[in-house]
Protein backbone atom coordinates (compact mmCIF):
# COMPACT_ATOMS: atom_id res chain seq x y z
CA UNK A 1 0.00 0.00 0.00
CA UNK A 2 1.24 3.53 -0.82
CA UNK A 3 2.48 5.38 2.19
CA UNK A 4 4.42 8.45 2.80
CA UNK A 5 7.88 8.21 3.82
CA UNK A 6 10.20 10.66 5.65
CA UNK A 7 13.75 10.86 6.69
CA UNK A 8 15.45 11.46 8.82
CA UNK A 9 13.75 9.86 11.34
CA UNK A 10 15.52 11.46 14.06
CA UNK A 11 17.84 14.41 13.92
CA UNK A 12 19.48 15.83 16.64
CA UNK A 13 21.35 19.35 16.09
CA UNK A 14 22.74 22.57 17.37
CA UNK A 15 20.38 25.65 17.96
CA UNK A 16 21.44 28.05 14.92
CA UNK A 17 22.11 24.86 12.50
CA UNK A 18 19.43 24.61 9.90
CA UNK A 19 17.97 21.66 9.21
CA UNK A 20 15.99 19.88 6.42
CA UNK A 21 13.21 17.64 6.60
CA UNK A 22 12.47 15.20 3.67
CA UNK A 23 9.14 13.46 2.32
CA UNK A 24 8.19 11.58 -0.09
CA UNK A 25 3.92 11.84 -0.33
CA UNK A 26 2.20 9.57 -2.22
CA UNK A 27 2.87 9.54 -5.68
CA UNK A 28 -0.45 10.45 -7.53
CA UNK A 29 -1.20 13.12 -4.13
CA UNK A 30 -1.39 16.86 -4.94
CA UNK A 31 -1.82 18.54 -1.80
CA UNK A 32 1.12 18.33 0.65
CA UNK A 33 1.09 19.71 4.48
CA UNK A 34 3.63 19.72 7.05
CA UNK A 35 2.49 19.50 11.36
CA UNK A 36 4.45 19.72 13.79
CA UNK A 37 3.63 17.65 17.42
CA UNK A 38 5.82 19.35 20.52
CA UNK A 39 5.82 16.07 22.83
CA UNK A 40 2.68 15.69 24.87
CA UNK A 41 0.81 17.97 22.92
CA UNK A 42 -1.42 18.39 20.15
CA UNK A 43 -0.90 17.90 16.54
CA UNK A 44 -0.12 21.43 15.42
CA UNK A 45 -0.77 22.64 11.20
CA UNK A 46 2.45 24.41 9.68
CA UNK A 47 1.72 24.89 6.04
CA UNK A 48 -0.39 23.35 3.05
CA UNK A 49 1.86 23.06 -0.42
CA UNK A 50 -0.08 22.94 -4.09
CA UNK A 51 0.52 23.27 -7.77
CA UNK A 52 4.28 24.27 -6.65
CA UNK A 53 3.08 27.08 -3.72
CA UNK A 54 2.30 27.60 -0.46
CA UNK A 55 -1.46 27.71 0.04
CA UNK A 56 -1.76 28.20 3.48
CA UNK A 57 0.38 28.81 6.33
CA UNK A 58 0.38 29.48 10.37
CA UNK A 59 1.75 31.46 12.47
CA UNK A 60 4.17 29.64 13.68
CA UNK A 61 5.66 28.90 10.05
CA UNK A 62 7.47 32.50 9.71
CA UNK A 63 10.61 33.34 8.36
CA UNK A 64 13.14 30.68 9.92
CA UNK A 65 10.72 27.70 7.64
CA UNK A 66 10.35 26.77 4.03
CA UNK A 67 9.10 24.38 2.04
CA UNK A 68 10.16 23.24 -1.25
CA UNK A 69 8.83 20.52 -3.83
CA UNK A 70 12.72 20.49 -5.72
CA UNK A 71 12.09 17.57 -8.44
CA UNK A 72 8.52 16.31 -8.62
CA UNK A 73 8.69 13.72 -5.93
CA UNK A 74 10.66 14.65 -2.64
CA UNK A 75 8.63 17.25 -0.18
CA UNK A 76 11.23 19.65 2.20
CA UNK A 77 10.77 21.53 5.23
CA UNK A 78 13.63 23.81 5.93
CA UNK A 79 14.41 25.33 9.34
CA UNK A 80 17.19 27.80 8.84
CA UNK A 81 18.43 28.59 12.37
CA UNK A 82 16.79 26.11 14.61
CA UNK A 83 15.97 27.17 18.24
CA UNK A 84 14.94 24.89 21.10
CA UNK A 85 10.97 25.54 21.07
CA UNK A 86 11.88 23.72 17.29
CA UNK A 87 12.04 20.63 18.72
CA UNK A 88 9.08 18.31 17.95
CA UNK A 89 7.76 15.60 15.97
CA UNK A 90 7.18 16.79 12.22
CA UNK A 91 4.74 14.68 10.53
CA UNK A 92 4.66 14.98 6.92
CA UNK A 93 1.05 14.38 4.84
CA UNK A 94 -0.58 14.25 1.83
CA UNK A 95 -3.84 14.10 -0.44
CA UNK A 96 -5.08 13.94 -3.66
CA UNK A 97 -7.91 16.46 -3.17
CA UNK A 98 -8.70 18.84 -0.90
CA UNK A 99 -12.26 17.56 -0.05
CA UNK A 100 -15.52 18.16 -2.03
CA UNK A 101 -18.78 15.72 -2.60
CA UNK A 102 -17.57 12.63 -3.06
CA UNK A 103 -14.37 12.83 -1.64
CA UNK A 104 -12.95 12.70 2.05
CA UNK A 105 -9.71 15.15 1.85
CA UNK A 106 -8.43 12.31 4.26
CA UNK A 107 -4.76 13.01 4.66
CA UNK A 108 -2.31 10.26 4.74
CA UNK A 109 0.70 10.86 7.36
CA UNK A 110 4.16 9.83 7.55
CA UNK A 111 6.17 8.37 10.62
CA UNK A 112 7.24 11.55 11.29
CA UNK A 113 10.67 13.56 11.80
CA UNK A 114 11.78 13.49 14.95
CA UNK A 115 13.99 16.87 15.29
CA UNK A 116 15.80 17.48 18.69
CA UNK A 117 17.62 20.88 19.65
CA UNK A 118 20.91 21.14 21.54
CA UNK B 1 -10.68 29.64 13.35
CA UNK B 2 -11.70 26.71 13.98
CA UNK B 3 -10.96 25.23 17.29
CA UNK B 4 -11.54 21.64 18.40
CA UNK B 5 -11.56 20.54 22.07
CA UNK B 6 -12.23 16.97 23.49
CA UNK B 7 -12.60 15.51 26.69
CA UNK B 8 -11.50 13.45 28.65
CA UNK B 9 -7.90 14.46 27.78
CA UNK B 10 -7.01 11.40 29.58
CA UNK B 11 -9.12 8.15 29.80
CA UNK B 12 -8.24 4.99 31.66
CA UNK B 13 -10.73 2.37 32.08
CA UNK B 14 -10.59 -1.72 32.45
CA UNK B 15 -10.93 -4.35 29.57
CA UNK B 16 -14.81 -4.75 28.76
CA UNK B 17 -15.82 -1.51 29.70
CA UNK B 18 -17.94 1.09 27.03
CA UNK B 19 -16.75 4.43 27.42
CA UNK B 20 -17.19 7.31 24.87
CA UNK B 21 -14.62 10.42 23.58
CA UNK B 22 -16.42 13.66 23.03
CA UNK B 23 -14.95 16.46 20.40
CA UNK B 24 -16.80 19.70 20.06
CA UNK B 25 -15.86 22.58 18.16
CA UNK B 26 -16.18 25.90 17.36
CA UNK B 27 -17.77 26.64 13.86
CA UNK B 28 -19.09 25.30 11.03
CA UNK B 29 -16.38 21.78 10.49
CA UNK B 30 -17.09 20.17 6.54
CA UNK B 31 -15.98 17.05 8.05
CA UNK B 32 -14.79 15.11 11.13
CA UNK B 33 -11.61 12.90 11.11
CA UNK B 34 -10.80 10.80 13.91
CA UNK B 35 -6.89 9.54 14.13
CA UNK B 36 -5.06 7.46 16.68
CA UNK B 37 -1.37 7.82 17.37
CA UNK B 38 0.53 5.19 18.75
CA UNK B 39 3.40 6.23 21.36
CA UNK B 40 6.27 7.83 19.21
CA UNK B 41 4.25 6.52 15.92
CA UNK B 42 2.38 8.48 13.44
CA UNK B 43 -1.24 9.47 12.68
CA UNK B 44 -3.55 6.38 11.49
CA UNK B 45 -6.94 7.58 10.00
CA UNK B 46 -9.96 5.75 11.60
CA UNK B 47 -13.07 7.27 10.02
CA UNK B 48 -14.26 10.16 8.00
CA UNK B 49 -17.60 11.59 9.08
CA UNK B 50 -18.75 13.47 6.07
CA UNK B 51 -22.00 14.52 6.86
CA UNK B 52 -24.50 15.29 9.59
CA UNK B 53 -26.32 12.13 11.31
CA UNK B 54 -22.84 10.00 9.69
CA UNK B 55 -21.95 7.09 12.27
CA UNK B 56 -19.38 4.42 11.25
CA UNK B 57 -17.73 1.79 12.96
CA UNK B 58 -15.14 -0.62 12.74
CA UNK B 59 -14.33 -3.17 15.33
CA UNK B 60 -14.93 -1.70 18.78
CA UNK B 61 -15.07 1.92 18.02
CA UNK B 62 -17.78 3.62 16.84
CA UNK B 63 -17.63 7.51 15.40
CA UNK B 64 -20.59 9.70 14.89
CA UNK B 65 -21.21 13.40 14.18
CA UNK B 66 -23.75 15.83 15.15
CA UNK B 67 -23.31 19.02 12.76
CA UNK B 68 -25.87 20.71 14.52
CA UNK B 69 -24.58 20.51 18.01
CA UNK B 70 -21.06 20.83 16.80
CA UNK B 71 -20.51 17.52 18.32
CA UNK B 72 -18.62 13.99 17.36
CA UNK B 73 -18.36 11.30 19.76
CA UNK B 74 -16.12 8.30 19.27
CA UNK B 75 -17.73 5.61 21.38
CA UNK B 76 -15.25 2.33 22.35
CA UNK B 77 -17.17 -0.99 23.00
CA UNK B 78 -15.66 -3.62 25.21
CA UNK B 79 -12.42 -1.82 25.39
CA UNK B 80 -8.97 -4.38 25.34
CA UNK B 81 -5.62 -3.50 25.63
CA UNK B 82 -4.94 -3.18 22.11
CA UNK B 83 -6.83 0.20 22.18
CA UNK B 84 -4.79 1.64 24.17
CA UNK B 85 -3.55 5.01 22.24
CA UNK B 86 -4.35 8.62 21.77
CA UNK B 87 -7.25 9.59 19.84
CA UNK B 88 -7.16 12.93 18.12
CA UNK B 89 -10.14 14.43 16.23
CA UNK B 90 -9.92 16.59 13.94
CA UNK B 91 -12.41 19.76 11.79
CA UNK B 92 -11.62 21.12 8.68
CA UNK B 93 -13.37 24.09 7.20
CA UNK B 94 -12.19 22.79 3.67
CA UNK B 95 -11.15 25.49 1.16
CA UNK B 96 -8.55 24.99 -1.00
CA UNK B 97 -6.39 22.94 1.28
CA UNK B 98 -8.50 21.12 3.68
CA UNK B 99 -6.41 21.92 6.23
CA UNK B 100 -6.95 19.79 9.76
CA UNK B 101 -7.33 21.15 13.05
CA UNK B 102 -6.54 18.90 15.60
CA UNK B 103 -8.10 18.67 18.94
CA UNK B 104 -6.08 18.23 22.01
CA UNK B 105 -6.20 14.64 22.23
CA UNK B 106 -7.37 12.03 24.50
CA UNK B 107 -5.15 9.23 26.06
CA UNK B 108 -6.55 5.92 26.50
CA UNK B 109 -5.24 2.98 28.39
CA UNK B 110 -6.61 0.13 28.82
CA UNK B 111 -5.71 -1.43 32.07
CA UNK B 112 -6.22 -5.83 32.17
Amino acid sequence: EPEVTQTPSHQVTQMGQEVILRCVPISNHLYFYWYRQILGQKVEFLVSFYNNEISEKSEIFDDQFSVERPDGSNFTLKIRSTKLEDSAMYFCASTRTSGGLLNTGELFFGEGSRLTVL
Amino acid sequence: ELKVEQNPLFLSMQEGKNYTIYCNYSTTSDRLYWYRQDPGKSLESLFVLLSNGAVKQEGRLMASLDTKARLSTLHITAAVHDLSATYFCAGTYGGATNKLIFGTGTLLAVQP
